[in-house]
């Protein structure tokens, strides 16, 4: 069974970068989609970006100047990357991986807060 | 970008109800690559229904998916208290994925 979960700090300064891991076990992320989702508090789901040992990695476009994901296969973790941060950018963060771009597995959630 | 735009967003029903939740896409989706998910307070989203009509692993035949193009549905035949949640329709089939904004069901 395919379990991932999401590492990192709580809590984000505003115009700071935030970055969470995402640990993998029960399957290689060299053969998945990997990427990540966002839910703010009472809000919908976003998608953030996906990323694939072969492929191009795609970002949502409303966030592609801030947003980097990468993958350490040695580690089987992938990570993500947001810069500048604001309230805005306040959000449970999912990390997912997949045979496709369809969710086969989810992490589940770790709650980053941007604040002074 | 496709917008996603469920109908309606907030229901008011009982156990035992049929219910068909509605998801209409600004473009055709391509290859019907769309997901219904069901999202409950403080959990992660469970895939019920993927390619707009595939029941996911595990889901009961009270839920069933439908359409094409633009429209799809989700209709849950006989609802369980378990059922009274959020639902998302979302397309997976061209970047940016997206998400409709969500159906809420709750109880009557």
């Amino acid at each position: 069974q395919v379990q991932l979960q999401e590492s990192g700090p709580g809590l984000v300064r505003p115009s700071e970068t935030l970055s969470l891991t995402c640990s993998v076990s029960g399957g290689s992320i060299s053969s998945s989609f990997c990427g990540w989702f966002r839910q703010p508090p009472g809000k919908g789901l976003e998608w953030i970006g996906y990323t694939h040992y072969s492929k191009d990695t795609d970002y949502n476009p409303s966030l592609t100047s801030r947003v980097t994901i990468t993958l350490d296969t040695s580690r089987n973790e992938f990570s993500l990357r947001l810069t500048s941060v604001t309230a805005a950018d306040t959000a449970v963060y999912h990390c997912v991986t997949g045979g496709g771009w369809l969710v086969d597995y989810w992490g589940q959630g770790t709650l980053v807060t941007v604040s002074s | 970008e496709i917008v996603l735009t469920q109908s309606p967003g907030i229901l008011s029903l009982s156990p035992g109800e049929r219910v068909t939740l509605s998801c209409r896409a600004s473009q055709s989706v391509p290859k019907n690559y769309l997901g219904w998910y069901q999202q409950k307070r403080g959990q992660t989203p469970r895939l019920l229904i993927y390619d707009a009509s595939i029941r996911a692993t595990g889901i009961p035949d009270t839920f069933s998916g439908s359409g094409s193009g633009t429209d799809f549905t989700l209709t849950i035949t006989r609802l369980e208290p378990g059922d009274f949640a959020v639902y998302y329709c979302q397309q997976y089939a061209v970047p940016p994925i997206t998400f409709g904004q969500g159906t809420r069901l709750e109880i009557k």
